[in-house]
């Protein structure tokens, strides 16, 4: 079953804007990962966020995670063209066995 | 380093027949894992391996065998191929760290007639 899931499903803006994706997800995590997919290709980790942490920054990206409300946002600043794919969050589940979870994904198309 | 490579990369069969994916890596980890990705699901893990000779199932692993016998290799065996199992297949690999970063492969596309 799905742990995490984004929302939007899909999310169309132009170059230059801010686009801001979240994700929802059911138990508690030891840590949250995000993961961007380009059309016909593998998935490619972004970023991690563990469960004590609130906020972890990686060039462009701005993660937020708030585990009262289960739930984290993944911000992408100055979109550009190339920032066009799909993205994924994933979780690493308290207790659970060593494997992530992955939601749905977020399809986002900038726009030139 | 190449990386998590999969072979082959495209391929189509006809009901009942068999193949086997071919996963390698050449980061030394110790994870291995299966998914498959169908559209509007996501990923879903086939079966994943925590160490060379070790296998265990995921969340969808009926009509999927696998084997771990080198460290480096993980293959993913479809007995009786089904329609159903159309699919992207995609192989990533972790370190010896529960819960960390995975690596993934380019994908295979499989498509069962």
């Amino acid at each position: 079953s799905q742990q995490g899931e984004e929302d939007p499903q899909a999310l169309s803006i132009q170059e230059g804007e801010n686009a801001t994706m979240n994700c929802s997800y059911k138990t508690s995590i030891n840590n949250l990962q995000w993961y961007r997919q380009n059309s016909g290709r593998g998935l490619v980790h972004l970023i991690l966020i563990r469960s004590n942490e609130r906020e972890k920054h990686s060039g462009r990206l701005r993660v937020t995670l708030d585990t009262s409300k289960k739930s984290s946002s993944l911000l992408i600043t100055a979109s550009r063209a190339a920032d066009t794919a799909s993205y994924f969050c994933a979780t690493d589940a308290k207790g659970g066995s060593e494997k992530l979870v992955f939601g749905k994904g977020t399809k986002l198309t900038v726009n030139p | 380093n190449a990386g998590v490579t999969q072979t082959p990369k495209f391929r189509v069969l006809k009901t009942g027949q068999s193949m086997t994916l071919l996963c390698a890596q050449d980061m030394n980890h110790e994870y291995m894992y299966w998914y498959r990705q169908d559209p509007g699901m996501g990923l879903r893990l086939i079966h994943y391996s925590v160490g060379e000779g070790t296998t265990a199932k995921g969340e969808v692993p009926d009509g999927y065998n696998v084997s771990r016998l080198k460290k480096q290799n993980f293959l993913l065996g479809l007995e009786s191929a089904a329609p159903s199992q159309t699919s992207v297949y995609f192989c990533a690999s972790t370190p010896h760290q529960r819960g960390g970063e995975q690596y993934f492969g380019p994908g295979t596309r499989l498509t069962v007639t």
